[in-house]
């Protein structure tokens, strides 16, 4: 089982629709949790950080983490086109090296 | 705040020569930053961590010989691919942390494509 699974999808939703995204994992030491997106030929692009469990909203953009369930989410309202791109989880355990360890990417179509 | 760039954005080259990417963290300064390789449609691959002012930690099967990684400076770290191949070829990015914070989250440069012929 790898330490984090994501469903690369691809997922296609309709302008306006609110889009859910999702990571589990195994290493019940993570602590940290984060959300990039990257559009294509592009770096990562930091979207939230949340620390333990809970909610986070910034925008149009919630993360929640439920470390009970190693699971975590992200949640889009009124998606945009301009939210097309691929969605990357990266986590990581309380460490000085401060690697983190990402998840495989969702790549989310919005279509107009 | 906290942008990193990269340099070149894309380099195509001969194999068997060599190749310097340049990170830099432009508004703050990067105690630590990070390499990474990426294949299409894959997810990112550490390479390893670069300290400043000492050596890298490489990755399990990341040949350190021949991608040497320097990081002279607060605000900047290279890579060498040396004597590049074309299985070298893929999408390499940085990404750095905030100085001497204690939080995990990296920031990202743009990312360098490097095509070997």
């Amino acid at each position: 089982q790898k330490e984090v699974e994501q469903d690369p999808g691809p997922l296609s939703v309709p302008e306006g629709a609110i889009v859910s995204l999702n990571c589990t994992y195994s290493n019940s030491a993570f602590q940290y949790f984060m959300w990039y997106r990257q559009y294509s030929r592009k770096g990562p692009e930091l979207l939230m950080y949340t620390y333990s469990s809970g909610n986070k909203e910034d925008g149009r953009f919630t993360a929640q983490v439920d470390k009970s369930s190693k699971y975590i989410s992200l949640f889009i309202r009124d998606s945009q086109p301009s939210d097309s791109a691929t969605y990357l989880c990266a986590m990581s355990p309380l460490s000085s090296n401060y690697k983190l360890t990402f998840g495989k990417g969702t790549l989310l179509t919005v279509n107009p | 705040g906290a942008v990193v760039s990269q340099h070149p954005s894309w380099v195509i080259c001969k194999s068997g020569t060599s190749v310097k990417i340049e990170c830099r963290s432009l508004d703050f300064q990067a105690t630590t930053m990070f390499w990474y390789r990426q294949f299409p449609k894959q997810s990112l691959m550490l390479m390893a961590t670069s300290n400043e002012g000492s050596k890298a930690t490489y990755e399990q099967g990341v040949e350190k010989d021949k991608f040497l990684i320097n990081h002279a400076s607060l605000t900047l770290s290279t890579l060498t691919v040396t004597s590049a191949h074309p299985e070298d070829s893929s999408f390499y990015i940085c990404s750095a942390r905030v100085g001497a914070s204690s939080t995990y989250e990296q920031y990202f440069g743009p990312g360098t494509r490097l095509t070997v012929t």
